[in-house]
C-alpha cells in the first residue's frame, strides 16, 4: 500500500516562531488532507489539498503532486497550535485515507 | 463545523462484556469509517462503508463488527471486550467523489478502556 512519511517527528517552537511540516508519499494520490489533533484527541480538518496551495489565516499548505510531497506552514505560532499534525492521503475514486505517523508540535510561551 | 457524533466519549468496562460504540452523522454522507488509534500513534482504518448495507474491513485486522442499516448511523460492536481492545476509536464520514464535502470529518472519538 501507499507509504506516508512525515517529518520531523517532533518539533518544539517558541511562541511567535514559524515552522514547516513535511509529508512525503510514495504514490500518486487524488486526496490529501492535513489534520490537527488536539490534546483531547479530536481531529480537526485543516486542508483538503491534493494539489496546489491554500491559505487559512496563519496556516497555509502546498502540495506538489508530481514530486509527491506536501508542506504545511504555520506562521506566528501560538500555544494553541500545540498538538499532533497528521497528513493523510488516498488513491482512487473510492479512496480510503492512509495516515502518516504524525508530527508532535509543542509551542512554548 | 462537522455534524458527526460519537457516544460514549469515555467507557471503562470489564473483560468479556459486549459493547457498542455509536456514530451518527447528519450531513447525508455516503462514506463512513472507523479508525483505531493508540495514544501517541497513527490512525489505522478498521472498517469502512460506502453506503447502506455496504461494509468492508480496513487495513488493520479487528475483532469488532459494524453495520450500516441507515445512511446516518454506523455503529461498531465488540462482542467480548479484552484489554487489548483498549484504545481510542474515531468515526469519520465524507461525501462521494466530485460532490461538495469531499473532505473527511471526524467525530470526537470514543476512549475505550477494558479492565
Amino acid at each position: 500500500g501507499i507509504q506516508v512519511e512525515q517529518s520531523p517527528p517532533d518539533l518544539i517552537l517558541q511562541e511567535g516562531a514559524n515552522s514547516t511540516l513535511r509529508c512525503n508519499f510514495s504514490d500518486s494520490v487524488n486526496n490529501l488532507q492535513w489534520f490537527h489533533q488536539n490534546p483531547w484527541g479530536q481531529l480537526i480538518n485543516l486542508f483538503y489539498i491534493p494539489s496546489g496551495t491554500k491559505q487559512n489565516g496563519r496556516l497555509s499548505a502546498t502540495t506538489v503532486a508530481t514530486e509527491r510531497y506536501s508542506l504545511l506552514y504555520i506562521s506566528s505560532s501560538q500555544t494553541t497550535d500545540s498538538g499532533v499534525y497528521f497528513c493523510a492521503v488516498g488513491i482512487g475514486a473510492n479512496s480510503k485515507l492512509t495516515f502518516g505517523k504524525g508530527i508532535t508540535l509543542s509551542v512554548r510561551p | 463545523e462537522a455534524d458527526i457524533y460519537q457516544t460514549p466519549r469515555y467507557l471503562v468496562i470489564g473483560t468479556g462484556k459486549k459493547i457498542t460504540l455509536e456514530c451518527s452523522q447528519t450531513m447525508g454522507h455516503d462514506k463512513m469509517y472507523w479508525y483505531q488509534q493508540d495514544p501517541g500513534m497513527e490512525l489505522h482504518l478498521i472498517h469502512y462503508s460506502y453506503g447502506v448495507n455496504s461494509t468492508e474491513k480496513g487495513d488493520l485486522s479487528s475483532e469488532s463488527t459494524v453495520s450500516r442499516i441507515r445512511t446516518e448511523h454506523f455503529p461498531l460492536t465488540l462482542e467480548s471486550a479484552r484489554p487489548s481492545h483498549t484504545s481510542q476509536y474515531l468515526c469519520a464520514s465524507r461525501n462521494r467523489e466530485g460532490l461538495p464535502g469531499n473532505t473527511i470529518y471526524f467525530g470526537e472519538g470514543s476512549w475505550l478502556t477494558v479492565v
